[in-house]
């Protein structure tokens, strides 16, 4: 069936350091790409999202490229900060219905 | 525009006992998931509706855990008896249905601890 794999975490960095959380997913068809963030104490909520192969979601100075060939969709981000700790979730959806579903997270800690 | 509203924030019972979540989705929205987020976990998908109708509870405990959205719109999620590994975050969110770039949108959940 489909899924998500996520890189397992923590990620720890220092400020301004480069991001990159993996993401690989099994899919029939051709399904939409998600990143989601859950900041401490704070519900799921949507970083940025690619519908087709090739695409690029951004936000917020987060990137992600929807790759077909390697079935990956990596969050990068340049620059980090403290503030941009939390826990990131990839997400696939599929299907007439909109079935989504989640990798397992993967929690940043970015430290001053 | 109103979220995704959720009720209760926490909820502590005691094995076996029952307990009952409600969500109310987005005005307008047709697709309702619930999700159960165990500590130190994604989300895992419990139900989806579309409109009053399940399209998936492949997942979904059916010995102790029932949903129902009557008229389509808010739903709630019960568990009796529950137990112990019951404990997580119960999530619920709502999405227009179809169309590539639909967003789900996320309540701020319903935090169960089972003692």
């Amino acid at each position: 069936g489909n899924s998500v794999t996520q890189m397992e975490g923590p990620v720890t960095l220092s400020e301004e350091a480069f991001l990159t959380i993996n993401c690989t997913y099994t899919a029939t068809g051709y399904p939409s790409l998600f990143w989601y963030v859950q900041y401490p104490g704070e519900g799921l909520q949507l970083l940025l999202k690619a519908t087709k192969a090739d695409d690029k979601g951004s936000n917020k100075g987060f990137e992600a490229t929807y790759r077909k060939e390697t079935t990956s969709f990596h969050l990068e981000k340049g620059s980090v900060q403290v503030s941009d700790s939390a826990v990131y979730f990839c997400a696939l959806r599929w299907g007439g219905y909109n079935k989504l579903i989640f990798g397992a997270g993967t929690r940043l800690a970015v430290h001053p | 525009e109103a979220g995704v509203a959720q009720s209760p924030r926490y909820k502590i019972i005691e094995k076996r006992q029952s307990v009952a979540f409600w969500c109310n989705p987005i005005s307008g929205h047709a697709t309702l998931y619930w999700y159960q987020q165990i500590l130190g976990q994604g989300p895992k998908l419990l139900i989806q509706f579309q409109n009053n109708g399940v399209v998936d509870d492949s997942q979904l405990p059916k010995d102790r855990f029932s949903a129902e959205r009557l008229k389509g719109v808010d739903s709630t999620l019960k568990i009796q008896p529950a137990k112990l590994e019951d404990s997580a975050v119960y999530l619920c969110a709502s999405s227009l249905a179809g169309g590539d770039s639909t967003e789900a949108f996320f309540g701020q959940g319903t935090r169960l601890t089972v003692v």
